[in-house]
């Protein structure tokens, strides 16, 4: 139990165009999403936490004109990047927390999407 | 500030022995610390959390000490295999958000 999808695994796009990355959660609902992105050798870094039918709250530094979240089920969430750049390359992980039990305790990850912005 | 600390240099280790890493934090009252591990190109794994009243955990070869006093979880994988080579990562929770730290990397020889 408690899995969680990502699509795309990877993508490749030129700049100035936007990216949208799904996350679900296949056998849970999920009230809350987390997003985070990760650089090579480097730890996860929070950028925002989203519950669902709310707004995301975004952690600070992360631009949320940039990185739009959208959660409007209980077992999707989605990030977009807009207007991409080479700079916005990166691994970006979702993960999912449900309403009770183990998944209430515990933050279950995606696999991840590697982003190239050419 | 609110900081966590793993062993920065890799831990390599023969096959068949205890595989024990540090995590320390500072800054933090976790309710909750959590452990993941993460293979290359790959999103974390749940392996085990343990809370604050509780002093160790286990879960077949894991085992997990939590030490809020000295601020400290050790995870020690006992009889390890070269399959448990892997990144190790330690996650206080606080505030319903995990924090982690850089992990670490963990070659398990045959």
């Amino acid at each position: 139990g408690a899995v969680v999808s990502q699509h795309p695994s990877r993508v490749i796009c030129k700049s100035g165009t936007s990216v949208k990355i799904e996350c679900r959660s296949l056998d849970f609902q999920a009230t809350t999403m987390f997003w985070y992105r990760q650089f090579p050798k480097q730890s996860l870094m929070l950028m925002a936490t989203s519950n669902e039918g709310s707004k995301a709250t975004y952690e600070q530094g992360v631009e949320k004109d940039k990185f739009l979240i959208n959660h409007a089920s209980l077992t999707l969430s989605t990030l977009t990047v807009t207007s991409a750049h080479p700079e916005d390359s990166s691994f970006y992980i979702c993960s999912a927390q449900g309403l009770a039990g183990e998944t209430w305790e515990t933050q279950y990850f995606g696999p991840g999407t590697r982003l190239l912005v050419l | 500030s609110q900081k966590i600390e793993q062993n920065s240099e890799a831990l390599n280790i023969q096959e068949g022995k205890t595989a024990t890493l540090t995590c320390n934090y500072t800054n933090y009252s976790p309710a909750y610390l959590q452990w993941y591990r993460q293979d290359p190109g790959r999103g974390p794994v749940f392996l085990l959390l343990i809370r604050e009243n509780e002093k160790e955990k286990r879960k077949e070869r894991l085992k997990v000490t939590f030490d809020t006093t000295l601020k400290q979880s050790l995870f020690h994988i006992t009889a390890s295999q070269p399959a448990d080579s892997a990144t190790y990562l330690c996650a206080p929770r606080e505030g319903g958000k995990l924090i982690f730290g850089q992990g670490t990397e963990l070659s398990v020889k045959p």
